[in-house]
Formats: structure tokens, C-alpha cells, sequence
């Protein structure tokens, strides 16, 4: 079946400082990708849809500047947090697949800022 | 604004009971009503997708049910083993490639 591989897992990094988190379609190529946040105990969060080749579509709310998109090729999008701080610690999630047929979850990737 | 709700307080059964877990939502017109398992710490993984034109949907001992008049879906998991414990997020997609709108989940305890 379809793949989604994110990296990495966990992370710790140090206020101000940005993170890239990486998601992979292993067997199928995406042109399109999701990238969730998910609060401890809560729902998954839409926060952007990848396109390959073009912008981002940011939901409101999500800043595009502090959360850069980059769908580069058909397997590949990734998510950077830039100048993070500690309210930007969470798990984030990608997602891909075809409409009317069921996602793929990347295994998610839980980012403390200290 | 859209709203799925979801029962947010556990359910706790015995194994080899049938666990049902119920999805109601307003404001929305999904064409598809999803079902996904997630386990502490990782991503949600799929399990059902039901059509806005079908009443009921099974997959080994899942079955899923869509009542788009009452608004509602319930998920059941028949002869339940203790391995099903997770948390099941019902999620709503309006049309095909869409996003997904997810529901708050209900954490699922099956004791052996």
C-alpha cells in the first residue's frame, strides 16, 4: 500500500532557531500534500495544502512567513518552522493520497522548542 | 461553521464486546465520511471511507454506517480485542481531494 515516510520523528531545538521536517511519498507520487498540527489530547489541525510546483495554501490563522511550505517534486514536500518558539511545540503530520479513497499519514514528527 | 463531534470521553469495554463509537456533524455536506485509527505518538492510519450514497460499509469485523439525514456515522468494531485500543478519529471530506475536516476522536480501551 501507499507510503508516507516523515523525518524526522522527534526534534529538539532551541528557541529562535528553524526546523525542517521532511515528508515523502515512498511508492506514489502526490501533487498534492497536507501538513496538520495536532495539540496534545486534541484533533488534527488543518494547517496547509502542498502543491507541487506552486504556493501553498495556508489555512487562516496559519502564518505562511513562520511556516514555509516547499512541494519541489511529486514525492517530496517540506514544512519549516522558522524562528520557532515554545508555543510552536507539537506534533506535526503530513498527509497524502488520492480524494474519495482514504489518506496516508506520515508517523508524525513531535518538535519541542526549549 | 462546520462541527464534528465526537464523544470525548473514553470508552471502556470488555474484550469480545462490540465497541461502537458514534460521528455527528453540522453544517456539512461531506461526499465522504472516513474512519482513522491513531495510536499514541504516531499518525492516523485508514481504515473505512463510506459515500454520501451508501448506508453501510464493512471491512472484516469494522463496519461503518452513514446517516445523512440524521447526520450522524457509527463505527463499530465487533468481537473487540484488547490490540483495538487507540484512539478513532471520524473525519469528513466534502468532495474528492478536498481537505479533511477530523472530529476530536474517541479513545477506545479494550480490556482483556
Amino acid at each position: 500500500g501507499a507510503v508516507v515516510s516523515q523525518h524526522p520523528s522527534r526534534v529538539i531545538c532551541k528557541s529562535g532557531t528553524s526546523v525542517k521536517i521532511e515528508c515523502r511519498s515512498l511508492d506514489f507520487q502526490a501533487t498534492t500534500m497536507f501538513w496538520y498540527r495536532q495539540f496534545p489530547k486534541q484533533s488534527l489541525m488543518l494547517m496547509a495544502t502542498s502543491n507541487e510546483g506552486s504556493k501553498a495554501t495556508y489555512e487562516q490563522g496559519v502564518e505562511k512567513d513562520k511556516f514555509l511550505i516547499n512541494h519541489a517534486s511529486l514525492t517530496l514536500s517540506t514544512l519549516t518552522v522558522t524562528s520557532a518558539h515554545p508555543e510552536d511545540s507539537s506534533f506535526y503530520i503530513c498527509s497524502a493520497g488520492a480524494g474519495g479513497a482514504g489518506y496516508t499519514f506520515g508517523s508524525g514528527t513531535r518538535l519541542t522548542v526549549v | 461553521s462546520q462541527k464534528i463531534e465526537q464523544n470525548s470521553e473514553a470508552l471502556n469495554i470488555q474484550e469480545g464486546k462490540t465497541a461502537t463509537l458514534t460521528c455527528n456533524y453540522t453544517n456539512y455536506s461531506p461526499a465522504y465520511l472516513q474512519w482513522y485509527r491513531q495510536d499514541p505518538g504516531r499518525g492516523p492510519v485508514f481504515l473505512l471511507l463510506i459515500r454520501e450514497n451508501e448506508k453501510e460499509k464493512r471491512k472484516e469485523r469494522l463496519k461503518v454506517t452513514f446517516d445523512t439525514t440524521l447526520k450522524q456515522s457509527l463505527f463499530h468494531i465487533t468481537a473487540s480485542q484488547p490490540a483495538d485500543s487507540a484512539t478513532y478519529l471520524c473525519a469528513l471530506e466534502g468532495n474528492a481531494g478536498n481537505m479533511l475536516t477530523f472530529g476530536g476522536g474517541t479513545r477506545l480501551m479494550v480490556k482483556p
